[in-house]
């Protein structure tokens, strides 16, 4: 079993729709969490830390569910622009800063 | 404003050929790392360095090296490359108390042929 699991996608949805991406986590000592987005052959850039009581960025919610072990992202009023690949982030215990990276979701947003 | 430089971009390489990537940032961080991304898996770490004069491995060191040069500095030195190590490779920093957060570079797409 991966450590962290996301469905590949894609999800290709109309501009305006609300998309939501799970993503679970196998190691219950996992300590922080993390949403991070990805280009077409771009590097990955962080687009929101994931926190106990979730928390919100302007169209972008993000939840996360201890015991269930799964964090998720929702995306409201999708634009053209959010077309890219959402990557699920956890930290785990260890000596140094331990990020485990999921595969990564699609999502394609279309006119 | 220049973040993370990582060159080359783009490289093909035969069978048992050695070259390195360098990577360089400009942000004072202290934290740098080498990771690999492979379609249908994620990024996975392959060394690190916490500070500088440091270096430790991830979970994919087996045929590289890396040098800590300075602390703007982290190279990954492929010895003898092979096939298995065709991918796109990627150096981050990190620094501060907000160290998950990584600044990474624009990426190297490796051939081995």
């Amino acid at each position: 079993r991966k450590e962290v699991e996301q469905d590949p996608g894609p999800f290709n949805v109309p501009e305006g729709a609300t998309v939501a991406f799970n993503c679970t986590y196998s190691n219950s000592a996992s300590q922080s969490f993390f949403w991070y987005r990805q280009d077409c052959r771009k590097e990955p850039k962080l687009l929101m830390s994931v926190y106990s009581s979730g928390n919100e960025d302007g169209r972008f919610t993000a939840q996360l569910n201890r015991a269930s072990q799964y964090i998720s992202l929702l995306i409201r009023d999708s634009k053209l622009s959010d077309s890219a690949t959402y990557l699920c982030v956890v930290r785990q215990p260890g000596g140094y800063n331990k990020l485990i990276f999921g595969a990564g979701t699609r999502l394609a947003v279309h006119p | 404003n220049a973040g993370v430089t990582q060159t080359p971009k783009f490289q093909v390489l035969k069978t048992g050929q050695s070259m390195t990537l360098q990577c360089a940032q400009d942000m004072n961080h202290n934290s740098m790392y080498w990771y690999r991304q492979d379609p249908g898996m994620g990024l996975r770490l392959i060394y690190y360095s916490a500070s500088e004069g440091t270096t430790d491995k991830g979970e994919v060191p087996n045929g590289y090296n890396v040098s800590r040069l300075n602390k703007r500095e982290f190279s990954l030195r492929l010895e003898s490359a092979a096939p298995s190590q065709t991918s796109v490779y990627f150096c981050a920093s990190s620094g501060g108390t907000a160290r998950e957060k990584l600044f990474f570079g624009s990426g190297t797409q490796l051939s081995v042929l």
